[in-house]
């Protein structure tokens, strides 16, 4: 069965570093999303992405935030400084085209630990 | 999206079914009924959505009120693998986006 790939799936870094966590969606799927958990708290939607942009963004994904499809095949999020805030298990989502069931496909999750 | 309300926690013997409410009592005509779990910090997992008529696959059934207001996961023949926290989401299917919003959900132990 076709599933979303995440790595690394544990970063620990020290606040005020980038950090990249990079995502393979399943192939033949059009959307792209970025979520994160902070330990005990709510799944939190941070960005959706589609047809190369940006089609929807929470509060939290603030300009310290980026994303990027790089290669067609890769689906990257990118935190330019890293705050102990930050510090969160972050999943990568994809689902198919509008006709679809919508269903959204989860990976695993990369844990991410800032110092 | 419209809200849910979800008990926060609830228990069930291994082997029994276990039916998990849903209250969805704003939800709006185009607006369909999602089944997500999550298994100990896992990601998300689909199990099953809905309109207005009952469904059922592999994992589990979904009964849909008749008004829509609210609905009820049944999982038939409850394991300990079943543990995890579900959650309940309603959104507007074959717009442009399919971003969920998740709540708190329920937190289901399967106890043996």
């Amino acid at each position: 069965e076709p599933e979303v790939t995440q790595t690394p799936s544990h970063q620990v870094t020290q606040m005020g570093q980038e950090v990249i966590l990079r995502c393979v969606p399943i192939s033949n799927h059009l959307y792209f999303y970025w979520y994160r958990q902070i330990l005990g708290q709510k799944v939190e939607f941070l960005v959706s992405f589609y047809n190369n942009e940006i089609s929807e963004k929470s509060e939290i994904f603030d300009d310290q935030f980026s994303v990027e499809r790089p290669d067609g095949s890769n689906f990257t999020l990118k935190i330019r400084s890293t705050k102990l805030e930050d510090s969160a298990m972050y999943f990568c989502a994809s689902s198919g085209s509008r006709t679809d069931t919508g269903e959204l496909f989860f990976g695993e999750g990369s844990r991410l630990t800032v110092l | 999206d419209a809200k849910t309300t979800q008990p926060p926690s609830m228990d069930c013997a291994e082997g029994r079914a276990a039916n998990l409410p849903c209250n969805h009592s704003t939800i709006s005509g185009n607006e369909y009924v999602y089944w997500y779990r999550q298994i100990h910090s896992q990601g998300p997992q689909y199990i099953i959505h809905g309109l207005k008529n009952n469904e059922t696959n592999e994992m589990a059934s979904l009964i849909i009120t008749e008004d829509r207001k609210s609905s009820t996961l049944i999982l038939p023949h409850a394991t300990l693998r079943d543990t995890a926290v579900y959650y309940c989401i309603v959104r507007v299917l074959g717009s442009n986006d399919y971003k969920l919003s998740f709540g708190a959900g329920t937190t289901v132990t399967v106890r043996a």
